[in-house]
């Protein structure tokens, strides 16, 4: 069980929005750590798409956004298309662990 | 960028060793750790340790007892060796830099590692 709770899927159509929770705790969100997010397709490395909450690395669509509020984080993919069909996963610090922690990651499909 | 290298086969009992190779920068940035990240067959991503180039080093607790992550300045790179490994172990293994500690980027290729059982 995911130190970080995520809902195991979300889908939408092409051009709708869709978000993603990522829950935690006072020892990680809420402390407050940083949450970032990755998008990882199948057989590929993670890709880093949100980092320290809401900022985009170069070359990420400004379609992704994120957010946090409290122990609680979410990640919103507006204009959705077909290439978003992936795994994406929030990642924090915790400090009771001494450490990054993942959640359990969400597939988002693209109906 | 980081390459990976290391056997992709190892048998229950032994130690999984694997090396990530830094390229295009030095290991000992002032602002960079340097982990490692897997991801078991149909499951989600796991830390399991991030090291730092002055030796430094943070571990999964649930991994504490049996893993070393270790930095070589000479070489630019970085080792990662779990020790008494399962087929529990079988997954895909990544290494990852992560600035202060924080996010993962940039990320190695990934290798998959498969302990029989």
């Amino acid at each position: 069980q995911s130190v970080l709770t995520q809902p195991p899927s979300v889908s939408g159509a092409p051009g709708q929005r869709v978000t993603i929770s990522c829950s935690g705790s006072n020892s990680n969100i809420g402390a407050p750590y940083d949450v970032h997010w990755y998008q990882h397709l199948p057989g590929t490395a993670p890709k880093l798409l949100i980092y320290d909450n809401n900022n985009r690395p170069s070359g990420v669509p400004d379609r992704f956004s994120g957010s946090r509020s409290g122990t609680s984080a979410s990640l919103a993919i507006s204009g959705l298309q077909a290439e978003d069909e992936a795994d994406y996963y929030c990642q924090s610090y915790d400090s009771g662990l001494s450490g990054s922690v993942f959640g359990g990651g969400t597939k988002v499909t693209v109906l | 960028h980081l390459m990976q290298s290391g056997p992709r086969l190892v048998k229950p009992s032994e130690t999984l060793s694997l090396i990530c190779t830094v390229s295009g920068g030095s290991i000992s940035s002032s602002s960079y750790y340097w982990g490692w990240v897997r991801q078991p067959p149909g499951k989600g991503l796991e830390w399991i340790g991030t090291v730092f180039h002055d030796g430094s080093s943070y571990y999964n607790p649930s991994l504490n007892s049996r893993v070393t992550i270790s930095v070589d300045t000479s070489r630019n790179d970085f080792s990662l060796n779990l020790r008494s490994v399962t087929a529990a172990d079988t997954a895909v293994y990544y290494c990852a830099g992560s600035m202060n500690f924080n996010w993962f980027d940039p990320w190695g290729q990934g290798s998959l590692v498969t302990v029989p059982s």
